[in-house]
């Protein structure tokens, strides 16, 4: 079974300041990692994924992640947080063995306020 | 706008009436993928489709949930009987596979928010 846990219901962070909002994973195989950010009364928006290579991931809006594969950890960050950064993130997994199928298992989501 | 869409956006229905939900994916994705959403909860996957075939089912589909893909392209999700607990945000998925593997990214629509009174 895959699963994953955002431990941080909310991340509060002053405008300027680094962001990181933390996700760790379980799976049977190796995984295919994703976030996505979500807006009030919106669907969710893809931000970025790690399938295999480079450990650092670069995505949309200045957003970032690190995979390490030994604390079974994706965590995302941004440098510099914009009060627009201020939404609802998730992470998801997808594990690669083919039994797992091709559903995402997402986190319960972690609230981001970013104030100026 | 070539993104995915969900008609309607909202929906208000009485505890025991039908309803009916549907997803037009980006085009010429072949997989498209139906999840449910609560408050303060991430999407929860519903099932998905390669083309026409429903190949996966979540134990969450109880038998008065029922999803098509009658030509691959558009999708439709039908509630029967609805109950209170069914209030949730729909939300649909869309990716492009072009191989065995499954590490497209899925591009999620607006979602249909529904609440049974």
């Amino acid at each position: 079974a895959q699963s994953v846990a955002q431990p941080e219901d909310q991340v509060n962070v002053a405008e300027g300041n680094p962001l990181t909002v933390k996700c760790t994973y379980s799976v049977s195989g190796n995984p295919y990692l994703f976030w996505y950010v979500q807006y009030p009364n919106r669907g969710l928006q893809f931000l970025l994924k790690y399938i295999t290579g480079d450990n650092l991931v670069k995505g949309s809006y200045g957003f970032e992640a690190e995979f390490n594969k030994s604390q079974t950890s994706f965590h995302l960050k941004k440098p510099s947080a914009l009060v627009s950064d201020s939404a609802l993130y998730f992470c998801a997994v997808r594990d690669v063995i083919k039994a797992a199928g091709n559903k995402l298992t997402f986190g319960g989501g972690t609230r981001v306020l970013v104030k100026p | 706008d070539t993104g995915v869409s969900q008609d309607p956006r909202h929906k208000i229905t009485k505890r025991g009436q039908n309803v009916t939900f549907r997803c037009d994916p980006i085009s010429e994705h072949n997989r498209l993928y139906w999840y449910r959403q609560t408050l303060g909860q991430g999407p929860e996957f519903l099932t998905y489709f390669q083309n026409e075939a429903q190949l996966e089912k979540s134990r969450l589909l109880s038998d008065r949930f029922s999803a098509e893909r009658p030509k691959g392209s558009f999708s439709t999700l039908e509630i029967q009987r609805t109950e209170q607990g069914d209030s949730a945000m729909y939300l649909c998925a869309s990716s492009l596979s072009v191989g065995s593997g499954s590490m497209e990214t899925q591009y999620f629509g607006p979602g249909t928010r529904l609440l049974v009174l």
